[in-house]
């Protein structure tokens, strides 16, 4: 298995709050993503990082920012987190020969 | 926003039958995965696809990638129980980024015992 987990795994939160997720890997892999999983939508990818400090958005980047201050940990932040951010969040890992990922556990976000 | 599509959506067969899903594409992919998701965890990589064409067998599973590489399928022969999951596709486009994969919506199989 890849060495990547998250954290917290479950979350509960209000409309209007704050919400970090965190993913952290010991693979050193450059490539870091954060994607969003719904019914009937799979998997979308909010943001992306390629580097200690560099970041690109997704398809689905609105509402969420990113950082990447060390190659093995990559946040997910909600500034002021939305019902229609109630999901469940993955993080993943590529391997840059085949853009095989490997993802880790998620995090389910409940906003109520 | 390139879209892959998946089909079927949902698929619930009685074991030991066999089935199909199909990932299609307008666009050309450089290459294309396929992974399994159980509930409550992160899909798994099954397999990668990148010659047009090519054919992999995972045991009871055969992934083939189309001539023109903008469709795959993953047959499943004799499906059992434990083959119940959400089978995702994932390409990359050739004209896209290398390192981003877009996702098709899964397949929901169920097998009966």
């Amino acid at each position: 298995d890849a060495g990547i987990t998250q954290s917290p795994r479950h979350k509960v939160t209000e409309t209007g709050t704050p919400v970090t997720l965190r993913c952290h890997q010991t693979e050193n892999h450059r490539y870091m993503y954060w994607y969003r999983q719904d019914p009937g939508h799979g998997l979308r990818l909010i943001h992306y990082s390629y580097g200690v400090k560099d970041t690109d958005k997704g398809e689905v980047s609105d509402g969420y920012s990113v950082s990447r201050s060390k190659t093995e940990d990559f946040l997910l932040t909600l500034e002021s987190a939305t019902s229609s951010q109630t999901s469940v969040y993955f993080c993943a890992i590529t391997d840059l020969n085949l853009n095989e990922q490997y993802f880790g556990p998620g995090t389910r976000l409940t906003v109520t | 926003t390139q879209l892959l599509e998946q089909s079927p959506q949902f698929l619930s067969i009685q074991e030991g039958e066999n089935l199909t899903v199909y990932c299609n594409s307008s666009s050309v992919f450089s290459s294309l995965q396929w992974y399994r998701q159980e509930p409550g965890e992160g899909p798994v990589l099954l397999v990668t696809v990148v010659t047009g064409g090519e054919v992999k067998k995972l045991k009871r599973l055969t992934f083939q990638f189309g001539d023109a590489r903008k469709d795959s399928s993953l047959h499943i022969t004799a499906a059992q129980p434990g083959d119940t999951g959400l089978y995702l596709c994932a390409g990359a486009y050739s004209s896209g980024s290398a390192r981003q994969l877009t996702f098709g919506s899964g397949t929901q199989l169920t097998v009966l015992p």
